[in-house]
């Protein structure tokens, strides 16, 4: 069946580290795939996404690139800020399946200054 | 432009007692979605639309669970009666609903449902 496997939180993090965030994923055909992110207090926003293979996602200093060799989607910030604190989910949706997201469980991630 | 309103943003209810929670998605968006969030999950798809249409409610517990989408505009999703496994976020999003699986889904802040 189609999934997405995100790496467990918390992750916590000093102002100016290097941000990696793993998602990997299993599905058949091509899908299309997404970084979500959900601020305290707020509803989810998109954060970035990529159609096809090698597309590389880019929004807010972060970046994602769709890698089917390995099946993943890694999401990477050279600087975070305590601004970036939050919860980050990937996700996937299947050619003809309605656009319907198949969602990772969410990484939360904490910033101290 | 405005995004998606959700009502109301908190509600604790008692188990057995009924619930209803309102969206209204951006103008124009063809597609609603209702979604449930457990603490320390992913969304979890209740129920799509596509303008006044059900597209997929295969996960929508039918025997308490119903949403409607009556002028293809704003939506009611209603627990009647509500357990307390049902305490969770109630996320609604809508879409344009003419592009393809890469279409962007904008999110409202979400009902927190609390039962007791």
């Amino acid at each position: 069946g189609n999934s997405v496997t995100q790496m467990e939180g918390p992750v916590t993090l000093s102002e100016e580290a290097f941000l990696t965030i793993n998602c990997t994923y299993t599905a058949t055909g091509y899908p299309s795939l997404f970084w979500y992110v959900q601020y305290p207090g707020e509803g989810l926003q998109l954060l970035l996404k990529a159609t096809k293979a090698d597309d590389k996602g880019s929004n807010k200093g972060f970046e994602a690139t769709y890698r089917k060799e390995t099946t993943s989607f890694h999401l990477e910030k050279g600087s975070v800020q305590v601004s970036d604190s939050a919860v980050y989910f990937c996700a996937l949706s299947r050619p003809g399946n309605n656009r319907k997201l198949i969602w990772g469980l969410g990484t939360s991630l904490a910033v101290n200054p | 432009e405005a995004g998606v309103a959700q009502s109301p943003r908190y509600k604790i209810i008692e188990k057995r007692q009924s619930v209803a929670f309102w969206c209204n998605p951006i103008s124009g968006h063809a597609t609603l979605y209702w979604y449930q969030q457990i603490l320390g999950q992913g969304p979890k798809l209740l129920i799509q639309f596509q303008n006044n249409g059900v597209v997929d409610d295969s996960q929508l517990p039918k025997d308490r669970f119903s949403a409607e989408r009556l002028k293809g505009v704003d939506s009611t999703l209603k627990i009647q009666p509500a357990k307390l496994e049902d305490s969770a976020v109630y996320l609604c999003a809508s879409s344009l609903g003419t592009s393809g699986r890469a279409e962007t889904q904008y999110f409202g802040p979400g009902t927190r449902l609390l039962v007791l």
